[in-house]
């Protein structure tokens, strides 16, 4: 019963181009969201958040879009650069809980 | 000056035996915690302490007893080892992320534990 769930195991994008992860929940009572990136032999490192009531939230070259009728969220990088190759994770969480519930992750690569 | 720091990084071992893992965060957070990477990668909470006081255990095993001397410190023993123990393991500690209230967590490097 997995409540965030990213189905792209991998994705593969060019140097220079926008890449765009995906992530789908099911429990709408989430109240956060947020992007971790993680290199191998290292642990996930947090890139980005969003709150619930928002449907955008920028920092530089992430941006990540909440759609929340979709029960649907996206981390855009632009321009990608080699050094964005990595697993990136979703999770989501609740106001005034520790937990976290993590997607699988999805393995991108950037070619030059 | 590793902000989230465990060890051992890797550890093999027999079925049967028990083994400890040790974490700690020198970033003064008051909350600490162990999640389990498992084969189909997802990671998954273990357990969670507040400044030393259990909070969250997420219907692990008894064979698995966590341990937070301080709050800086959660260790993670684990008895009568199974081959489905096998995973990597990750500590992390946590505060309130500002601008959406998130619970933005830091994580340790990890540690592959393999059961044989």
């Amino acid at each position: 019963d997995q409540q965030v769930k990213q189905n792209s195991p991998s994705l593969s994008v060019q140097e220079g181009r926008i890449s765009i992860l995906n992530c789908d929940y099911t429990n709408s009572m989430f109240d956060y969201f947020l992007w971790y990136k993680k290199y191998p032999a290292e642990g996930p490192t947090f890139l980005i958040s969003i709150s619930s009531i928002k449907d955008k939230n920028e920092d530089g070259r992430f941006t990540v879009f909440l759609n929340k009728s979709a029960k649907h969220l996206s981390l855009h990088i632009v321009p990608s650069q080699p050094g964005d190759s990595a697993v990136y994770f979703c999770a989501a969480g609740f106001q005034g809980a520790q937990k976290l519930v993590f997607g699988q992750g999805t393995r991108l690569t950037i070619n030059p | 000056d590793t902000a989230v720091s465990q060890t051992p990084k890797y550890l093999v071992t027999q079925m049967g035996n028990d083994k400890s893992i040790k974490c700690e965060q020198n970033l003064g957070h008051d909350t600490m915690y162990w999640y389990k990477q498992d084969s189909k990668k997802f990671l998954k909470i273990m357990f969670s302490y507040n400044n030393k006081e259990l909070i969250i255990n997420e219907t692990v095993p008894n064979r698995f007893s966590p341990k937070s001397p301080d709050k800086a410190h959660l260790n993670l023993h684990i008895n009568s080892l199974e081959l489905g123990d096998s995973a990597v393991y990750f500590c992390a500690s946590s505060q309130r992320h500002t601008s959406s209230g998130a619970n933005v967590l830091t994580f340790g490097a990890g540690s592959r534990l393999t059961v044989l």
